[in-house]
């Protein structure tokens, strides 16, 4: 079973942020939060990952709580593009742990 | 583009029949991990090769079975399909045993009749 609890579905004004919120009060020590999103009828797109320090790349940033027991990705300006369902995972360390997803939030961006 | 393609993209059986579907693994990594979707829900694990061996598997029955090639290609086979088999099959790369991201491909859809 996953270990995240996600909002179902949000809305986000194209242009502005999108704050996409995870419970992972669960997660233990070794374990990381990883945000994957899924377009329409296409593979899971990987978007960041961390382990307890905020991380940011060229699509979002990752903000994670100090107790680590919650996290919220932030896309600073959605466009239409980013509408699609956003997937937050917690994984072990180990390379042999699979990905597991729970529903996700059905993020959508208006015009 | 992340470099995993999987063939074919769609695909009818009819139950009880057998199914191959493939995967090739994008440049440099070792590891091959493949999902069922089903509509309306997230992917499932099913299991995943590292260098030709399998270490790792989900819920799923003996008659899904892969094989992973020495060029990290893969292949997933499901025996005696049943109705339920009818989903999105996707595979994923990753480069090693290390945390790292993993790589999909735009998936296989199934359909069993």
């Amino acid at each position: 079973d996953a270990k995240t609890t996600q909002p179902t579905s949000m809305d986000c004004a194209e242009g502005r942020a999108a704050n996409l919120p995870c419970n992972h009060s669960t997660i233990s020590g070794n374990e990381y939060v990883y945000w994957y999103r899924q377009i329409h009828s296409q593979g899971p797109q990987y978007i960041i990952h961390g382990l307890k320090n905020n991380e940011t790349n060229e699509m979002a940033s990752l903000i994670i709580t100090e107790d680590r027991k919650s996290s919220t990705l932030i896309l600073p300006h959605a466009t239409l593009r980013d509408t699609a369902v956003y997937y937050c995972i917690v994984r072990g360390r180990s390379g042999n742990t699979p990905l597991v997803f729970g529903k996700g939030t059905r993020l959508s961006v208006i015009a | 583009e992340t470099g995993v393609t999987q063939s074919p993209t769609h695909l009818i059986k009819t139950r009880g029949q057998q199914v191959t579907l493939r995967c090739s693994s994008q440049s440099g990594h070792n590891t091959v991990s493949w999902y069922q979707q089903a509509l309306g829900q997230g992917p499932q694990f099913i299991f995943q090769y590292y260098r030709e061996e399998e270490n790792g598997r989900g819920n799923f029955p003996p008659r899904f079975s892969g094989l992973q090639f020495p060029n990290y290609s893969s292949e997933l086979n499901v025996n005696a399909l049943e109705l339920d088999d009818s989903a999105l099959y996707l595979c994923a790369s990753s480069a090693g045993q290390q945390n790292t991201e993993a790589f999909f491909g735009q998936g296989t859809r199934l359909t069993v009749v």
